[in-house]
């Protein structure tokens, strides 16, 4: 059972499309990140929020935006996206957080990933 | 700058065999975390072990294990009586202190054969 919940699991968009990837944490964890992971590769690391606050940006193009809307929270906005955006999309978040929650030795726990196809 | 060297690109194992996994790191920070993660089919990475720079013992939790030696920089991973279900994809990955960043391997494409 995952405790980095994502949505939507799979989005198919067409390249005039807006839409917007959810991500959400209940563990109290104060960095989240996106991840973009191509087949038979590793994750690529998109963003990083830390403390709601944008600390890494891997020259991410424009046409991704993220948002923080609060410590529990992070969307991944898209806005005129590539055929070659297609991947696989992944939230995590990293400790440390709540006395007693999971996770405060740094690792990151990540979410099911949304599936997205660029047409 | 951190890497990870996952050698291997595929191995795969008949069910019940035993399975090890290599891990080459580089880092010249003294304060560093190894991880290995699990990537089933279905996607999601599965955080498996983590080792910290300082600690002195290698451990077993359940039926996996690790040999992580600091003189020749590896984290090596080992899966015991491996099942069907062990079959994924999986990560070595090391963070160093103080960074946000997660250093991941190319990654090993375990399968297991019943």
């Amino acid at each position: 059972d995952t405790e980095v919940t994502q949505t939507p699991k799979h989005l198919v968009m067409g390249m005039t499309n807006k839409k917007s990837l959810k991500c959400e944490q209940h563990m109290g964890h104060r960095a989240m990140y996106w991840y973009k992971q191509k087949a038979k590769k590793p994750p690529e690391l998109m963003f990083v929020y830390s403390y709601e606050k944008l600390s890494i940006n891997e020259s991410v193009p424009s046409r991704f935006s993220p948002e923080c809307p609060n410590s529990s929270l992070l969307n991944l906005h898209l806005h005129a996206l590539q055929p070659e955006d297609s991947a696989l999309y992944l939230c995590a978040s990293r400790g440390p957080g709540l006395a007693g929650v999971r996770g405060p030795y740094n690792e990151q726990f990540f979410g099911p990933g949304t599936r997205l196809t660029v047409l | 700058a951190q890497k990870v060297t996952q050698a291997q690109t595929e191995i795969s194992v008949v069910e019940k065999e035993d399975v090890t996994l290599d891990c080459v790191y580089e880092t010249r920070d003294t304060t560093y975390y190894l991880f290995w993660y699990k990537q089933p089919p279905s996607g999601e990475l599965v955080f498996l072990i983590r080792r910290n720079s300082f600690d002195e013992q290698n451990e077993i939790s359940g039926r996996y294990s690790w040999n992580f030696q600091k003189s020749t920089s590896s984290f090596n991973f080992t899966i015991t009586a491996s099942q069907v279900v062990d079959s994924a994809v999986y990560f070595c990955a090391l963070m160093v202190r103080g960074n946000n960043r997660l250093a991941f391997g190319k990654g090993n494409q375990v399968v297991v054969i019943p």
